[in-house]
């Protein structure tokens, strides 16, 4: 089944303690990105990946990492958690970036990390 | 002033009601533009997408962009129950330092009722 897959679902952490949130494909998919969903303000995009070892910052990197060191894999790092980054998020991935959807279902979404920072 | 602004309602029509959201938009550059519903508790699905100004129809859904005034909305006609939901719109522009970014709204909360 084609899909992408977050962990963990749901995380309780405290400031400063190191995180990672994972996300994977298995679709062959070029594209990968990472948004935050806040009450009020949509979603908003953190990081994104063109390619292995492309990634650009989205619209809100403060505060966060990205890597991609396979094509499968897009983790999301906080090296340094602070309670502003308590959010919603979502990976997703497409075989072109947008807006090159090429078909209603060419762009595919996690199912969200929901994240707590103390 | 933010890129896209959309009003979050939330919207509450009775069910068959012909519903209209709406976004407005500052950059020019944007000329894509998409619309994506997401339920409770799931992630985004993309809904429909078009390109620079005119109207696209699919099924009960109509999109219209007038890039002329910064504006789109979407249409569901005949709502039902399970268009219950919230709405995203969404916008890029292709090529330069914005290849591969979206903007996104703020949403906006659908419920229909029976």
């Amino acid at each position: 089944e084609a899909q992408v897959t977050q962990n963990p679902r749901y995380l309780i952490t405290v400031t400063g303690k190191k995180l990672t949130v994972t996300c994977s494909q298995n679709m062959n998919h070029e594209y990968m990105s990472w948004y935050r969903q806040d009450p009020g303000l949509g979603l908003r995009q953190i990081y994104y990946s063109m390619n292995v070892e492309v990634t650009d910052k989205g619209d809100v990197p403060e505060g966060y990492k990205v890597s991609r060191k396979e094509k499968r894999n897009f983790p999301l790092i906080l090296e340094s958690p602070s309670p502003n980054q308590t959010s919603l998020y979502f990976c997703a991935s497409s075989l072109y970036p947008p807006p090159t959807f090429h078909g209603l279902r060419a762009q595919y979404f996690g199912p969200g990390t929901r994240l707590l920072v103390l | 002033q933010k890129e896209v602004e959309q009003d979050p309602g939330p919207l509450s029509v009775p069910e068959g009601a012909i519903v209209s959201l709406n976004c407005t938009y500052s950059n020019s550059a944007f000329q894509y533009f998409m619309w994506y519903r997401q339920y409770s508790r799931k992630g985004p699905e993309l809904l429909m997408y078009t390109y620079s100004s005119g109207n696209k129809e699919d099924g009960r859904f109509t999109a219209q962009v007038d890039k002329s005034s910064k504006y789109i909305s979407l249409f569901i006609r005949d709502s039902q129950p399970s268009d219950s939901a919230t709405y995203l719109c969404a916008m890029s522009a292709f090529g330069g330092t914005s290849y591969g970014k979206l903007t996104f709204g703020q949403g906006t909360i659908l419920t229909v009722h029976p």
